[in-house]
Parts: structure tokens; C-alpha cells; sequence
């Protein structure tokens, strides 16, 4: 079955640009219908939906957050990336990238990468 | 935005009890409405999507109903493995938000 996970750095200076990346495994990243996205969950519990991609390339973001985030596809490795810029200590949080299908609900989740924002 | 407001908090119960949650939208939605389960140390899973159609492998204690601006998600007789935090899931023009959260724990 399709699984995801999460990699990247744990820990990120303050104004600089968190970067991870989410590896697809048991399926392919261009099936039809399946869109794929980033969530992120702050300590405390809220969960932050922050944008999808489609494996076309076309992406859409969470309004309050598009300035800063870019969210990119190489299909190549099966693979989806998340940039977010000019990071602070309220971005702290555990990092999930996700399966959306049919742009309804996210139905597979990666297990979760926590970030820190501090100097 | 629609914002999703859960109730109550927090709901103590004992195993074998039945457990209603409750989801409420700013605005009315659409059918577009799921639910998940979040176990401590877990990633969430989803349990309903599209009102009242259980995911893969989740048990038929679990259920969804509502319309509007109101849903509801019954967990029937609950199992020790119940006990977790339930957020619903809304998606509109586009963009997805979600409740705070409804934390079940053992009464």
C-alpha cells in the first residue's frame, strides 16, 4: 500500500527557509485524482493545512501562508518538496505531508517530521 | 474562511459507553466534510469522509451524519483504542480547514 514520509532538518534559524521533502512509496505520485499536500500540526494540538500539488505541477496554498510557501513535484523520484520562507518560532511545529484525494479529504499520512524554529 | 468550532473539548467516558462529537461550520458547507482520529505519537487517520462513509478498515461502531452547518460523529460502544483526539475537515473553494479537536479520554 502507498505510504509517504517526511525528511529534512529538525531544527531552522529564525528568518531562514525550512525545506523538507515527502518520499511516496507503494504507488505513484502522477495517479490520477491524488493531490499532494502539506499539513502542519502546532504543539497543542491545531492542524494547518498548507497546500497541495498535483503531479502536473500545478499547486494551491493556504491563503495565509502563499507568500512565503513553495510546494514542488519531481516525479522522477517519487517525490514532493515543501519550502517555507523567512521562518519564525510560530512555525514550530510537526510537519506532515499527506495524500489528498480528490481534493475531498487527506486519506494517507506520513508519519510526521517535528521542526523547530530557533536560534 | 469557514472556521469549524468542535464540542465539547473534552468528553470523559468509560469503555463500552457511547461517544457523540459534534462539528460545527461558520457557514454552511457542503458534503465535504470528514473526520479523523489522532492517537498520542500518531499521525491522523481518517475515519469518515463525505459526511458518513467510513475509510478502509474502520469499524462500524464509528459513523457520521449531519448537514448544513451541523455534523456528528457516534462512536457507538467504545473500545479501549477509542480513546484518542477526533478533528473534522472541511474543504471550500479550494482550501481545507480543521476543528480544534474533541479529546475522548477514560472517565
Amino acid at each position: 500500500q502507498v505510504q509517504m514520509q517526511e525528511s529534512g532538518p529538525g531544527l531552522v534559524r529564525p528568518s531562514q527557509t525550512l525545506s523538507l521533502s515527502c518520499t511516496v512509496s507503494g504507488g505513484s505520485i502522477t495517479s490520477t485524482g491524488h493531490y499532494w499536500s502539506w499539513i502542519r500540526q502546532y504543539p497543542g494540538k491545531g492542524l494547518e493545512w498548507i497546500g497541495y500539488i498535483y503531479h502536473n505541477g500545478g499547486t494551491y496554498y493556504n491563503p495565509s501562508l502563499k507568500n512565503r510557501v513553495t510546494i514542488s513535484v519531481d516525479t522522477s523520484k517519487n517525490q514532493f518538496s515543501l519550502k517555507l520562507s523567512s521562518v519564525t518560532a510560530a512555525d514550530t511545529a510537526v510537519y506532515y505531508c499527506a495524500r489528498c484525494h480528490e481534493l475531498l479529504h487527506f486519506d494517507i499520512w506520513g508519519q510526521g517530521s517535528l521542526v523547530t524554529v530557533s536560534s | 474562511e469557514i472556521v469549524l468550532t468542535q464540542s465539547p473539548a473534552t468528553l470523559s467516558l468509560s469503555p463500552g459507553e457511547r461517544a457523540t462529537l459534534s462539528c460545527r461550520a461558520s457557514q454552511r458547507i457542503s458534503k465535504y466534510l470528514a473526520w479523523y482520529q489522532q492517537r498520542p505519537g500518531q499521525a491522523p487517520r481518517l475515519l469518515i469522509y463525505e459526511v458518513s462513509n467510513r475509510a478502509t478498515g474502520v469499524p462500524a461502531r464509528f459513523s457520521g451524519s449531519g448537514s448544513g452547518t451541523d455534523f456528528t460523529l457516534t462512536i457507538s460502544s467504545l473500545e479501549p483504542e477509542d480513546f484518542a483526539v477526533y478533528y473534522c475537515q472541511q474543504r471550500t473553494d479550494w482550501s481545507f480547514t480543521f476543528g480544534p479537536g474533541t479529546k475522548v479520554d477514560i472517565k
